[in-house]
């Protein structure tokens, strides 16, 4: 009964690399959430998908963020020409089509240090 | 408009004591959801309200939807030193169903 699988845990970048992040939801889910938290701070939202498309990336930087949720494979973040100001947990979480409006489940998040 | 209040933003209690936290915005929330966070761990939901009014137990924990959709508390009663972390209100306001916003956490401490 596996839950929402994040990797790598813990991801180290120079600046100017990119970075890919990666999350595969609990089986059975379709949607999938992107989080960034900063230390000391909440959770702010930046992208939700379904299979094959964004439904809103409103959250989401417009220059070197993107993501993706094919149809078969993880989805990814990923980060084009990395800051320092990139530097933060970024959290997946997916929720059941019924509910699909509700992060029910996240992962343990991947931590990006940007050197 | 559309930003949690959550308060407050850090407590530090005694074994054994009842804990009360909440959120409050100044917009009306179709939905309230309570998350608790461990150091190096996602988020896990606790409860999730979905009509104004309601009122849910998980265990030890409670928490309510405000009458006038715009608060929500949670109350953990007898705190055990594993309670510690942080909790997280979230909430999907109205019109806007697709849309999850967080508060920025009250952070439980318990005593020895």
């Amino acid at each position: 009964n596996a839950g929402v699988m994040q990797n790598p845990r813990h991801l180290v970048r120079r600046r100017g690399q990119e970075a890919r992040l990666r999350c595969s939801p609990m089986k059975g889910h379709s949607h999938v959430y992107w989080y960034r938290q900063l230390p000391e701070e909440g959770l702010k939202f930046m992208v939700y998908l379904q299979k094959e498309n964004i439904i809103d990336e409103s959250g989401m930087p417009k220059e070197r963020f993107s993501a993706e949720f094919p149809k078969e494979g993880p989805s990814i973040l990923r980060i084009q020409q990395v800051v320092r100001g990139d530097s933060a947990a970024y959290f997946c979480a997916s929720s059941p089509l019924e509910i699909s409006n509700q992060p029910q489940h996240f992962g343990d998040g991947t931590r990006l240090s940007i050197l | 408009g559309q930003q949690l209040n959550q308060s407050p933003q850090s407590m530090f209690i005694q074994e054994g004591e009842d804990v009360s936290m909440n959120c409050t915005s100044s917009s009306i929330f179709n939905t309230w959801l309570w998350y608790k966070q461990e150091p190096g761990e996602g988020p896990v939901l606790l409860i999730a309200l979905y009509k104004a009014g309601e009122l849910t137990s998980n265990g030890r924990l409670t928490a309510q939807f405000g009458i006038t959709r715009k608060d929500s508390f949670l109350n953990i009663s007898a705190s055990i030193p594993s309670d510690v972390g942080i909790y997280f209100c979230a909430g999907t306001p109205k019109g806007r169903d697709d849309k999850i916003i967080f508060g920025k956490g009250t952070r439980l401490h318990i005593l020895p």
